[in-house]
């Protein structure tokens, strides 16, 4: 069974150029969260989306913005990008939205964004 | 004050020998707590929940003590792939997973 995928593995943008990174989630799994990791840190929460709609933002700027298609896959955009967005982007996706108990989160290999 | 806060390390450890860390935690509106492991340059993946009773997985033990808002994290006769960096997580309201800075810990033969 194919896990979390994502896409690109890695890319390399310029100051104030947009990217967009893709997720598709475990198959059956409804809901995508999004992850910055910057080396030597701890992943951040950026989104999580269920069913198509946004459930919880993290303290990313409004350059940040994500959505989620009817497969359940999901994008997330950056615009207008610094130096300091070069990171790892984590997607994990779950069964389900949250709530109770330990949903577990499933993480893809991420998409290793550098920015020059 | 970060929401959670670990010992960045290295933990230099013997192969067979026992380490354990811990990690400290903000906000007991936390619901879940987990230890997920992390090799240099991959995605973390989950190594166990973590419950207030205590809960063994082969050679690991993990402990949370709500009233003291810690988890801790017992590796026992370490082996060599044992090394990577561990991150502490809480888990809030829906799926929003907050983590710790990881402790890297390094078994040498």
């Amino acid at each position: 069974d194919a896990g979390v995928t994502q896409s690109p593995t890695h890319l390399i943008k310029t100051r104030g150029q947009h990217v967009t990174l893709r997720c598709s989630p475990i198959s059956g799994h409804k809901s995508v969260s999004w992850y910055q990791q910057v080396l030597g840190q701890g992943p951040q929460f950026i989104f999580q989306y269920y069913e198509k709609e946004e459930r919880g933002r993290g303290n990313f700027p409004d350059r940040f913005s994500a959505r989620q298609f009817p497969n359940y896959s999901s994008e997330l955009n950056v615009n207008a990008l610094l130096l300091g967005d070069s990171a790892l982007y984590l997607c994990a996706s779950s069964l389900e939205g949250g709530g109770t108990g330990a949903n577990v989160l499933t993480f893809g290999a991420g998409s290793r964004l550098t920015v020059l | 004050r970060k929401e959670v806060e670990q010992d960045p390390g290295p933990f230099n450890v013997p192969e067979g020998a026992t380490v354990a860390f811990n990690c400290t935690y903000s906000n007991s509106a936390s619901q879940s707590f987990f230890w997920y492991r992390q090799d240099c340059r991959k995605e973390p993946k989950l190594l166990m929940s973590v419950y207030s009773s205590g809960n063994e997985d082969g050679r690991f033990t993990a402990q949370l003590n709500r009233a003291s808002q810690y988890i801790s994290l017992l590796i026992r006769d370490s082996k060599l792939s044992d090394s990577a960096t561990y991150l502490c997580v809480k888990k809030a309201a829906g799926n929003k997973l907050t983590f710790g800075g990881g402790t890297r810990v390094l078994v040498k033969p």
